[in-house]
């Protein structure tokens, strides 16, 4: 069953602590991507990443790291978390076209939600 | 910058009533544009792209290049479209990356 996979689906830390989501993909898709989304902001792009060993800062990459040592992961570090980092983090993929098949689109996640108290 | 904009973040309507979520955006270069959608507790996916024409689960969008929006559109809503729905800009160079709206919740009513 192709397609991506997220984990954990709920994530807690406190404040100050580093945290990693999971993100794999057995879709061979070249590029991928993490989005932040939050109530009534959308989809924001935190990093993406086109090919292996390659990765591009998004809209709000700060306080957040990536690594793209393998085609199926792209890991998400949350680096000393804070509150405002509280939120629901989808990571999706796309073939070399960059914005998806036809038919599909991006492939998305289930989401990891990340608390920070 | 690219901006994508979806004024409304709650649409309801009655079940049989015509629908149109509005989306506009801003960019210097062509725009490629999409609509994705989010049942409740499923994945976000693709429902239409304006290249493509096409018409899915009833729903079209235009793309007006004048006004600068691609609104989505269906003639009687269905209690299953109750979702929320995302309008998303393709930005080109440097990496082909969606550049995504707010949102709009659509809740259709019986």
């Amino acid at each position: 069953d192709g397609g991506i996979t997220q984990s954990p689906k709920y994530l807690f830390r406190k404040e100050g602590q580093n945290v990693t989501l999971s993100c794999e993909q057995n879709l061979n898709h070249d590029a991928m991507y993490w989005y932040r989304q939050d109530p009534g902001q959308g989809l924001r792009l935190i990093y993406y990443s086109q090919i292996v060993n390659d990765f591009q800062k998004g809209d709000i990459a700060e306080g957040y790291s990536v690594s793209r040592e393998k085609k199926e992961s792209f890991p998400l570090t949350v680096t000393s978390a804070q509150k405002n980092q509280t939120a629901f983090y989808l990571c999706a993929s796309s073939d070399e076209s960059g914005t998806g098949s036809i038919l599909y689109g991006y492939t998305f996640g289930s989401g990891t939600r990340l608390t920070v108290v | 910058a690219q901006r994508v904009t979806q004024p409304e973040k709650l649409l309801s309507v009655f079940k049989g009533a015509p629908v149109e979520l509005k989306c506009n955006y801003s960019y210097s270069g062509s725009p490629e544009l999409f609509w994705y959608v989010q049942y409740s507790r499923q994945r976000l996916q693709l429902l239409l792209r304006h290249i493509s024409r096409e018409s899915i689960k009833g729903f079209t969008a235009d793309l007006n290049k004048g006004e600068t929006s691609f609104h989505l559109k269906k003639p009687f809503a269905q209690e299953e479209d109750s979702a929320m729905y995302y309008c998303a800009l393709e930005v080109t160079g440097g990496g082909n990356k969606l550049t995504f709206g707010t949102g709009t919740q659509l809740k259709v009513e019986l």
